[in-house]
């Protein structure tokens, strides 16, 4: 398997635009999550599904931020409009099944600018 | 609520020795796993080891073990006979058995680990 893939790898935009992230992750996998890394809060979970069911996401900033899970295959994460503290890098991550170890994508680097 | 705790901004290794990375825990869930990741400068999260808080013995995967000590809340990671390629950020994370985010996982700050030459 190629492991949990996602694009683009870098994102630059500026200010008030539309950003979409995609990921695919590991197939099979139940469970897939959105952490964001910032040097301030280090790693912290934005949302979580399972079985393409949003289950968790008390992590999302605020109502510009939305994420979507339509088939097994295909997660998206949208900010719209973005802001330059949105600037960070976007992990998506996939487990097999609940309490196993969760294998994380490449992340995507957003500049917002 | 769940918090980790790494104390090791930065840590320094000559080559070929053994390194302790400290964590420390604090959760009131009765169940719990912990677990280590290495983010080299490529970014990318490398899963490195797995510990069950009811495992009875500590997990071990090749050149990496797990001081799992529970009574202190402490789950320090090892690594043997460090090598250059083992220069990386590591995160200790926790992940608990609450009901809601049940699989979410929480994140040290890392530590900044160098392996001299």
């Amino acid at each position: 398997d190629a492991g949990v893939i996602q694009s683009p790898r870098h994102e630059v935009t500026e200010m008030g635009q539309e950003v979409t992230l995609r990921c695919k992750p590991i197939s099979g996998h139940d469970y897939l999550f959105w952490y964001r890394q910032t040097m301030m809060r280090g790693l912290e979970l934005l949302i979580y599904f399972n079985n393409n069911v949003p289950i968790d996401d008390s992590g999302m900033p605020e109502d510009r931020f939305s994420a979507k899970m339509p088939n097994a295959s295909f997660s998206t994460l949208k900010i719209q409009p973005s802001e330059p503290r949105d600037s960070a890098v976007y992990f998506c991550a996939t487990q097999l099944a609940a309490n196993t170890e969760a294998f994380f994508g490449q992340g995507t680097r957003l500049t917002v600018v | 609520a769940q918090k980790i705790t790494q104390t090791q901004p930065g840590m320094f290794v000559q080559e070929k020795e053994a390194v302790t990375l400290d964590c420390t825990y604090d959760t009131s869930d009765p169940s719990y796993g912990l677990f280590w990741y290495k983010q080299p400068s490529s970014g990318e999260m490398i899963f490195l080891i797995y510990q069950g808080s009811y495992d009875q013995q500590n997990a071990t995967e090749g050149r990496y073990s797990l001081n799992f000590q529970k009574a202190r809340k402490s789950a320090n990671l090892v690594i043997s006979a460090s090598q250059l390629g083992d220069s990386a950020m590591y995160f200790c994370a926790m992940r608990g058995a609450l009901i809601q985010g049940a699989q979410k996982l929480v994140f040290g700050q890392g530590t900044r680990l160098t392996i001299n030459p």
